[in-house]
């Protein structure tokens, strides 16, 4: 039982374009939801986070949006650079607060290429 | 120097060998993480331990299992490694209870 879906495999955007990357989630319990970027031969790196009691967060050229009734979130990228081309994975945890476990739960991941 | 190093990185075996993959941390913190990556499913929780005493079973813990010898150092062991354990493993370490910080992954075939 997949808890935290992205169902896009794969985004080509053009250099300068919006890139847009989905993330859906199925445990109302979420309330802290993270983006991470993975370069090839490399560990994933935090990009941007969210907590439940926000719709939108932003840092440059990112920015998440949540969701709630929908059990939705999104990343925007703007404007798309050649050096984002990576796989992005969302993740989410439940019980922000001193009963966080800090356990996330990934996504598939959507490999984004930003074309030159 | 990196943060969160993984030793081997790369590691080719055979069924039924055992196989430790170890997981070094200069960041400070308590929290310490093994996940494993196979195409189309993510990353997905094997253990994780908040502390020296403490360590906790994740999704798929079956076939596994892990040592944590001080607060820097955290061992995933495979006791009888078999061809479906072959993945991309990566340590993690927070101290936030929510962003993790990655090591750069141990990249392990069984055959």
């Amino acid at each position: 039982d997949q808890q935290v879906k992205q169902n896009s495999p794969s985004l080509s955007v053009q250099e300068g374009r919006i890139s847009i990357l989905n993330c859906d989630y199925t445990n109302s319990m979420f309330d802290y939801f993270l983006w991470y970027k993975k370069y090839p031969a490399e560990g994933p790196t935090f990009l941007i986070s969210i907590s439940s009691i926000k719709d939108k967060n932003e840092d440059g050229r990112f920015t998440v949006f949540l969701n709630k009734s929908a059990k939705h979130l999104s990343l925007h990228i703007v404007p798309s650079q050649p050096g984002d081309s990576a796989v992005y994975f969302c993740a989410a945890s439940a019980g922000y607060g001193s009963s966080n476990t800090g356990k996330l739960i990934f996504g598939q991941g959507t490999t984004l290429q930003v074309k030159p | 120097d990196a943060d969160v190093t993984q030793t081997p990185r790369n590691r080719i075996t055979k069924t039924g060998k055992r196989i430790m993959l170890e997981c070094s941390q200069t960041k400070g913190h308590d929290r310490m993480y093994w996940y494993r990556q196979d195409p189309g499913l993510g990353l997905r929780l094997i253990y994780y331990s908040f502390d020296v005493k403490d360590i906790n079973k994740g999704e798929i813990s079956d076939g596994y299992s892990v040592s944590r010898q001080a607060q820097a150092k955290f061992s995933l062991s495979l006791e009888s490694a078999i061809p479906n354990q072959t993945a991309l493993y990566f340590c993690a370490t927070s101290d936030y209870p929510h962003e993790q910080f990655f090591g750069p992954g141990t990249r392990l075939t069984v055959l």
